[in-house]
């Protein structure tokens, strides 16, 4: 399967820390998007990543690409119980459609207070 | 305000019946996207449709059909085919000078009884 896996499933700390979240992939991409989803609701985009950037930041969010390692991370800082979500990143692959997007199983983050 | 509508929110249907999810679009957007989430899991793609009269099919297509006779609209039909319809559907919509990004509805929650 191209989708790879994201790590881990499920993330749960208190609100000041930071959270990281992981995405691998397993072939080539053009690109690397992460998206955020409150419960029942629809997918809100965060950032993007071409395959020949490294980082890339906005405003808390910082994601970093590797494609040596095929994987990216995203990482919240000092994160707020509104960044209550989960969280899921969206390959487009080399081989594919430009526009078509694969999507991973996603990371549930919770954010006490 | 330029956004992306499904309606409805909630839709209950007998099993055996065929049932039409409307997704409606005013953002200007070329390519149009249909996916199904099942609890705890990612997003897959059922149809995406890149102009209109024209859409290709996804990674679960089975049990699903699709029309684009306009560019605002993308209608999925659950027809009786689908085994298991239960599940959160959602549609996106991607054009314009961001062309990779994705903007997503709310959803709709179809239920099969």
């Amino acid at each position: 399967s191209q989708q790879g896996e994201e790590d881990p499933q499920a993330l749960s700390i208190q609100e000041g820390e930071n959270a990281t979240m992981n995405c691998s992939y397993k072939t080539s991409i053009n690109n690397l998007q992460w998206y955020r989803q409150n419960s029942g609701r629809g997918l809100v985009h965060l950032i993007l990543i071409r395959s020949n950037e490294r980082e890339k930041h906005s405003g808390r969010l910082r994601v970093t690409l590797d494609t040596s390692k095929k994987s990216s991370s995203l990482l919240i800082t000092a994160s707020r119980a509104a960044d209550t979500a989960s969280y899921f990143c969206a390959k487009t692959f080399s081989s594919g459609s430009a526009r078509q997007l694969t999507f991973g199983s996603g990371t549930q983050l919770t954010v006490l207070p | 305000d330029g956004g992306i509508t499904q309606s409805p929110k909630y839709l209950f249907r007998k099993e055996g019946q065929n049932v039409t999810l409307s997704c409606e679009q005013n953002l200007n957007h070329d390519a149009m996207y249909w996916y199904r989430q099942d609890p705890g899991q990612g997003l897959r793609l059922i149809y995406y449709s890149q102009i209109v009269n024209d859409f290709q099919k996804g990674d679960i297509a089975e049990g699903y059909s699709v029309s684009r006779e306009k560019k605002e609209s993308f209608p999925l039909t659950v027809t009786s085919a689908q085994k298991n319809p239960t599940a959160f559907y959602l549609c996106a919509s991607s054009g314009g000078t961001r062309l990779q990004e994705q903007f997503f509805g709310p959803g709709t929650r179809l239920t099969v009884l």
